[in-house]
């Protein structure tokens, strides 16, 4: 039980393009969705919080007008990085909580983003 | 000073040796911690949750020191599956911190 799935797992794009990456929780309902980076060799940042049908919570220094969140159900939040320039090269993570025990977080496999 | 510190390692060790890292955190409130294992270019997968009384799954044994604001795991009898980086991960409001990650290579 308690599977979060990404799509996709990985991604090149052009700077300046939009990329969406999706993250889905496949067994369980999930009302709180959150979003990491991780860069090479150093910790996952939290982005953001989201709970589903309102708005996320954005983390000091992280632009909610660049990393746009949606969760519009229980079992889908999606990270939309706009205007993407190669600094946003990343490993993004999401990770889901049921609710009954908010404290575990459920985590997805992950998207590489690379920025051309 | 950051959240969350680690040692980053590596811990480079022989098949059944004991390695043990500590992780400091920095607010004394924090609620709970964790401890999560992640391989090369995977996400997280938690190993185990921190209780204050301590606790054991089977080579691994996890212990709180809340005086002194750190957590620590034990992990006995290495083998060479256990290679990864071991993150710790401080909850405070229901959002986890996590700490850089102590990197541990076991060796035949």
């Amino acid at each position: 039980g308690a599977v979060v799935s990404q799509h996709p797992s990985w991604v090149i794009c052009k700077s300046g393009t939009s990329v969406k990456i999706e993250c889905r929780s496949l067994d369980f309902q999930a009302t709180t969705m959150f979003w990491y980076r991780q860069f090479p060799k150093q910790s996952l940042m939290l982005m953001a919080t989201s709970n589903e049908g309102s708005k996320a919570t954005y983390e000091q220094g992280v632009e909610k007008d660049k990393f746009l969140i949606n969760h519009a159900s229980l079992t889908l939040s999606t990270l939309t990085v706009t205007s993407a320039h190669p600094e946003d090269s990343s490993f993004y993570i999401c990770s889901a909580s049921s609710g009954t025990n908010t404290y575990e977080q459920y985590f997805g496999p992950g998207t590489r983003l690379t920025v051309t | 000073r950051k959240e969350v510190e680690q040692d980053p390692g590596p811990f480079n060790v022989p098949e059944g040796a004991t390695v043990a890292f500590n992780c400091t955190y920095s607010n004394s409130a924090s609620q709970s911690f964790f401890w999560y294992r992640q391989d090369c270019r995977k996400e997280p997968k938690l190993l185990m949750s921190v209780y204050s009384s301590g606790n054991e799954d089977g080579r691994f044994t996890a212990q709180l020191n809340r005086a002194s604001q750190y957590i620590s795991l034990l992990i006995r009898d290495s083998k060479l599956s256990d290679s990864a980086t071991y993150l710790c991960a401080v909850n405070n409001d229901y959002k986890l911190s996590f700490g850089a990650g102590t990197t541990v290579t076991v060796r035949a």
